[in-house]
């Protein structure tokens, strides 16, 4: 199994849509990760969680909903998203929520 | 707040050698990592400089000079593998602990 796998890899859905990517890591990890990735645009951190308790909000609008019922998982609830919206979605995870991530295949959104 | 600035797009001859300039501006410095990241892959570690100086890895090394907030990755030998865009990412410490921001990522072109 590779170290952190997401689910869906694509994803297309409407406007008033609510659909939830998935993530999962087999690698002890304590911290995991919700990152935005945009055309010509760096990687935007969205989430932190470090031994399931959400440390980094970075002002996300209140569409996109986290969830880390453990320290194995990580999922990114998604409702009335925009157009805008449309990006690939990362996840990583690391041993601590300083240290090297490893990051998933990451889920492309599109918003229609 | 940071501005992390490296070029969009460079080309390069297989066999060749090819350097990626990162400039930064932070405050509370706490290490830069290289990552790479293949089209529609998910991006990989390649390198981590916290001291001033030259990591080797291999093919690749990477420089870091903190006094003038600059860093490279340097790619030796190229193969046509190595086409893929590259992100410089800083780390800095806040009140409430380490966070990492990502540039923009330079996007290597090899050709033959």
């Amino acid at each position: 199994e590779t170290g952190v796998t997401q689910t869906p890899r694509h994803l297309v859905m409407g406007m008033t849509n609510k659909k939830s990517l998935k993530c999962e890591q087999h690698l002890g990890h304590n911290a995991m990760y919700w990152y935005k990735q945009s055309a010509k645009k760096p990687l935007e951190l969205m989430f932190v969680y470090s031994l399931e308790e959400r440390v980094e909000n970075n002002s996300v609008p209140s569409r996109f909903s986290p969830e880390c019922p453990n320290s194995s998982h990580l999922f990114l609830h998604l409702h009335t998203l925009q157009p805008e919206d449309s990006a690939l979605y990362l996840c990583a995870s690391s041993q601590d929520w300083t240290g090297e991530l490893f990051f998933g295949e990451g889920s492309r959104l599109t918003v229609l | 707040g940071q501005n992390i600035d490296q070029p969009t797009e460079m080309t390069a001859t297989e066999g060749a050698i090819v350097q990626i300039n990162c400039t930064y501006q932070t405050s509370g410095f706490n290490g830069l990592f290289w990552y790479q990241q293949h089209a529609g892959e998910a991006p990989t570690f390649l390198s981590y400089n916290v001291l001033d100086g030259l990591e080797e890895k291999g093919r690749f090394s990477s420089f870091l000079s903190r006094s003038k907030g600059y860093s490279y990755l340097l790619l030796k030998e190229l193969q046509m593998k190595d086409s893929a865009s590259y992100l410089c990412a800083v780390r800095r410490f806040t009140g409430g602990g380490n966070k990492l921001t990502f540039g923009t990522g330079t996007q290597l072109k090899v050709e033959l």
